[in-house]
């Protein structure tokens, strides 16, 4: 069974730091590009963030750009989110997801992890 | 960045009933659309991709249809299971952007 299960998510002051994990099992990770997308409270789905199969092409929103990093360890089938200089508007469900094909970027995700909260608050 | 817009945000429908959901893109995604359902509390779903391809698992009574800028999803003989909100979301180039979603209601 394909599985993603993200975790990291807390309670955090504006300007503060984080780092999302999301663990996968059930198939080959190398071979799978990955995204990060996000859901505020009631709101919509936001896309956040890419990396590659291999980690070699990243890209971002332009509302996270300069502040977040993905990266992934494929020994460790686990993909990341660094999260800096945290705003209120950043509060959200964060869910780890992938792109439904191997070794392309482009097409729909699945499946998607339960995701993890991210709440920054003062 | 491609905007995406849908249509209408909301409706209301009994089962039984065949439904349209429209999503319009800010400029040609060619067939790079695709759509997800999302039920309360819980992840979204793939559920149609490259416009009309139909995920595994996914009844037959879920249809895509549409390229360049405009895209419909339809549900024929709507189910309780079918009560949800879609979204539309473009795979054609970054920022991968999501349309604000279709709450799909019980009438």
């Amino acid at each position: 069974e394909v599985r993603l299960v993200e975790s990291g998510g807390v309670v955090v002051q504006p300007g503060g730091s984080l780092r999302l994990s999301c663990a996968a099992s059930g198939f080959t990770f190398d071979k799978y590009t990955m995204h990060w997308v996000r859901q505020a409270p009631g709101k919509g789905l936001e896309w956040v963030s890419v990396i590659s199969w291999d980690g070699s092409t990243t890209y971002y929103a332009d509302s996270v750009k300069g502040r977040f990093t993905v990266s992934r360890d494929n020994s460790k089938n686990s993909l990341f989110l660094q999260m800096n200089s945290l705003r209120t508007e950043d509060t959200a469900f964060y869910y780890c997801t992938r792109t439904d094909h191997v070794m392309i970027i482009y097409g729909g995700f699945d499946p998607w992890g339960l995701g993890t909260l991210v709440t920054v608050s003062s | 960045d491609i905007q995406m817009t849908q249509s209408p945000s909301s409706l209301s429908a009994s089962v039984g009933d065949r439904i349209t959901i429209t999503c319009r893109a800010s400029q040609t995604i060619s067939s790079y659309l695709n759509w997800y359902q999302q039920k309360p509390r819980k992840a979204p779903k793939l559920v149609i991709h490259a416009t009309s391809t139909l995920q595994r698992g996914v009844p037959s009574r879920f249809s895509g249809s549409g390229s360049g800028t405009d895209f419909t999803l339809t549900i024929t003989s709507l189910q309780p299971e079918d009560f949800a909100t879609y979204y539309c979301q473009q795979s054609y180039a970054s920022p991968f952007t999501f349309g604000p979603g279709t709450k799909v209601d019980i009438k």
